[in-house]
């Protein structure tokens, strides 16, 4: 069964350092998502991404973040300059349209600021 | 803004018994509600989905239960398996304002015993 992939699955970075959060939607999919979940809180959406731009973004999704699709497969969640806070799962999600079906995630990448 | 609440954080089941798992919201205008298992170190897996035109959707051991007038659905298990021990993740989409994230509960962690 396809799957959503994520890469990689744990990254310790120092803060105020750029990092990347690669993921690699369901390939027919067409609608794109970025989730994070704080230890012990809920699953918070923050980006929506739709026909090369973004459809929906959260108040957390300020301008630190940004999103791309480079290629045809990749879909990229980029935090600037990371602060203690950003530390969590990130969890992309893609689903096949906006119409009554389910967004399916990938494992998440674990992201630790120190 | 909790507009998804799942109020019992922990359900402890013996196997082969229903378990119930509740969610309530607050936002009117959802009106698709998907239910997802999560394990330990890995992505929220999609279970089973109601939209608002139905009360209820059964897939093998799993049904969920809408009712609109309670703002309330529920998710039951039967026969209950060790394997479905797992946190829980009600969700809730506002498809009718065109919106197309999901907005998530705080999860339920159901342990099955053997």
């Amino acid at each position: 069964e396809p799957e959503v992939t994520q890469t990689p699955s744990h990254q310790v970075t120092q803060m105020g350092q750029e990092v990347i959060l690669r993921c690699v939607p369901i390939s027919n999919h067409l609608y794109f998502y970025w989730y994070r979940q704080i230890l012990g809180q809920k699953v918070e959406f923050l980006v929506s991404f739709y026909n090369n731009e973004i459809s929906e973004k959260s108040e957390i999704f300020d301008d630190q973040f940004s999103v791309e699709r480079p290629d045809g497969s990749n879909f990229t969640l980029k935090i600037r300059s990371t602060k203690l806070e950003d530390s969590a799962m990130y969890f992309c999600a893609s689903r096949l349209n906006s119409v009554i079906s389910p967004l399916h995630f990938g494992n998440g990448t674990r992201l630790t600021v120190t | 803004d909790q507009q998804v609440k799942q109020n019992s954080p922990s359900l402890s089941v013996q196997e082969g018994r229903i378990s119930i798992l509740n969610c309530d919201y607050t936002n009117s205008m959802f009106d698709y509600f998907l239910w997802y298992k999560k394990y330990p170190a890995e992505g929220p897996t999609f279970l089973i989905s109601i939209s608002s035109i139905k009360d209820k959707n059964e897939d093998g051991r799993f049904t969920v239960f809408l009712n609109k007038s309670a703002k309330h659905l529920s998710l039951h298990i039967v026969p209950s398996q060790p394997g479905d021990s797992a946190v829980y993740f009600c969700a809730a989409s506002p498809i009718q304002t065109g919106a197309n994230n999901l907005f998530f509960g705080t999860g339920t962690r159901l342990t099955v015993i053997p």
